[in-house]
């Protein structure tokens, strides 16, 4: 059964420091990895999808990477705002519809 | 458009009320979910229709009743439920109908159930 593990669960920064998330997960038979931002009582938004073909992906200040054959993945965040702030949450796919989340990481970038 | 429109946005309700929670998208796509999320947890899927057809029913209680009437549509029809569903109601799609793309969620719709 795939598990998805994110550390740490939360995250304190002083704003313009670059910062990494973490995700790991449990059986490497993915089709791929997605990273979503969540505002609290907000639906998730998606950031970055990686193919299991793929490395990384980047998007403006973010990259994430992906070792499929480690089981991992990380999110790194460049010149962390205040607006940064939210919950970062991982999910895999494994096939027939189901993206199993991660626990997610909530960051909280101080001004 | 690149939005999942879900309504309403808050619902309180008794547990011998019914009620329905509604999600369109115009987008085109193909496959669209609903997740359950509690608080400080990740979303679990509940249902997942593709190409208008039930795929996916996560062994879901009877008092929750999915609906697809149309492509652009996906309902959820809440009856008799417990305080212990209360919780963010999350609706989400993706273009194909594979679900092997990326996953656009709604803002979903808060509910307490009392």
């Amino acid at each position: 059964k795939q598990e998805v593990t994110q550390i740490p669960a939360a995250l304190s920064v002083p704003e313009g420091e670059n910062l990494v998330l973490n995700c790991s997960f449990t059986d490497s038979a993915i089709y791929n990895l997605q990273w979503f931002r969540q505002d609290p009582g907000k639906g998730l938004t998606s950031l970055l999808l990686i193919q299991s073909s793929q490395r990384e992906q980047t998007s403006g200040r973010l990259n994430a990477s992906l070792d499929k054959s480690s089981g991992r993945s990380t999110l790194y965040i460049a010149a962390s705002q205040p607006g940064d702030s939210a919950t970062y949450l991982c999910a895999v796919f494994s096939g027939t519809y189901k993206y199993i989340f991660g626990t997610g990481t909530r960051l909280k970038v101080l001004a | 458009d690149t939005e999942v429109t879900q309504t309403p946005k808050h619902l309180v309700m008794g547990m011998t009320n019914k009620k329905s929670l509604k999600c369109e998208q115009h987008m085109g796509h193909r496959a669209m979910y609903w997740y359950k999320q509690k608080a400080k947890k990740p979303p679990e899927l509940m249902f997942v229709y593709s190409y208008e057809k039930l795929s996916i029913n996560e062994s879901v209680p009877s008092r929750f009743s999915p609906e697809c009437p149309n492509s652009s549509l996906l309902n959820l029809h809440l009856h008799a439920l417990q305080p212990e569903d209360s919780a963010l109601y999350l609706c989400a799609s993706t273009k194909g109908g594979t679900g092997n793309e990326k996953l656009f969620f709604g803002s979903g719709t808060q509910l307490s159930v009392l």
